[in-house]
């Protein structure tokens, strides 16, 4: 059963740069034709798509984030990585990875879920 | 503002059928694309509900349908119960941002 997995820092400084990973088990990212994306949603609002990113390395990006998103991917690993650079409060929300079925298609599964918080 | 227009609240009495809309344009469910449907307690990871504008995953009670329409979609939830009480958000594909989209999101209240 294939499982997701957020780790990072809680607490990011205004300014800086928001890092996470998503660990991937009970499957390996580059053994399937799946994207894997990145969603987060701000305390009680909605969801927005962050990115995704192929086992190959091909990204696509939320344009309105565009500028200051990276998502990379560690085949070695089996994880895949988030940087969110310049944050403010703005980018106050839950984080979460998920498996793509096509960059068209559904997100399943999802990761539990991390909050990071922007503030000094 | 969401790409994708849903009703921001639904309510409906036990064993009634409810439905929530979700509106979209000519560069995402207009132009085509599948239509996804999650649902999301307080608290918890959204789940995935419908795939495809239509389809159920596995373990999911066939209560709960969609459909979809030009440039519209739809979640059906019939013989509602108490627990079905939860949001519930859409998400397709835009061509114009060359990327997923969801809907704001719809709070179902079962009264």
């Amino acid at each position: 059963q294939l499982q997701l997995q957020e780790s990072g820092p809680g607490l990011v400084k205004p300014s800086e740069t928001l890092s996470l990973t998503c660990t991937v088990s009970g499957g390996a990212i580059r053994s399937s034709s799946y994207y894997w994306g990145w969603i987060r949603q701000p305390p009680g609002k909605g969801l927005e798509w962050i990115g995704n990113i192929y086992y190959r390395g091909n990204t696509y990006y939320n344009p309105s984030l565009k500028s200051r998103v990276t998502i990379s991917v560690d085949t070695s690993k089996n994880e895949f990585s988030l940087k969110v650079k310049s944050v403010t409060a703005a980018d106050t929300a839950l984080y979460y990875c998920a498996r793509h079925f096509d960059l068209m298609a559904w997100f399943d599964p999802w990761g539990q879920g991390t909050l990071v918080t922007v503030s000094s | 503002q969401s790409v994708l227009t849903q009703p921001p609240s639904v309510s409906g009495a036990p064993g009634q059928r409810v439905t929530i809309s979700c509106t979209g344009s000519s560069s995402n469910i207009g132009a085509g694309y599948d239509v996804h449907w999650y649902q999301q307690f307080p608290g918890t990871v959204p789940k995935l509900l419908i795939y495809g504008n239509s389809n159920r995953p596995s373990g999911v009670p066939d209560r709960f349908s969609g459909s979809k329409s030009a440039t519209s979609a739809s979640l059906a939830i019939s013989g509602l119960q108490a627990e079905d009480e939860a949001d519930y958000y859409c998400q397709s594909y835009d061509s114009s941002l060359s990327g997923s989209v969801f809907g704001g999101g719809t709070k179902l209240t079962v009264l």
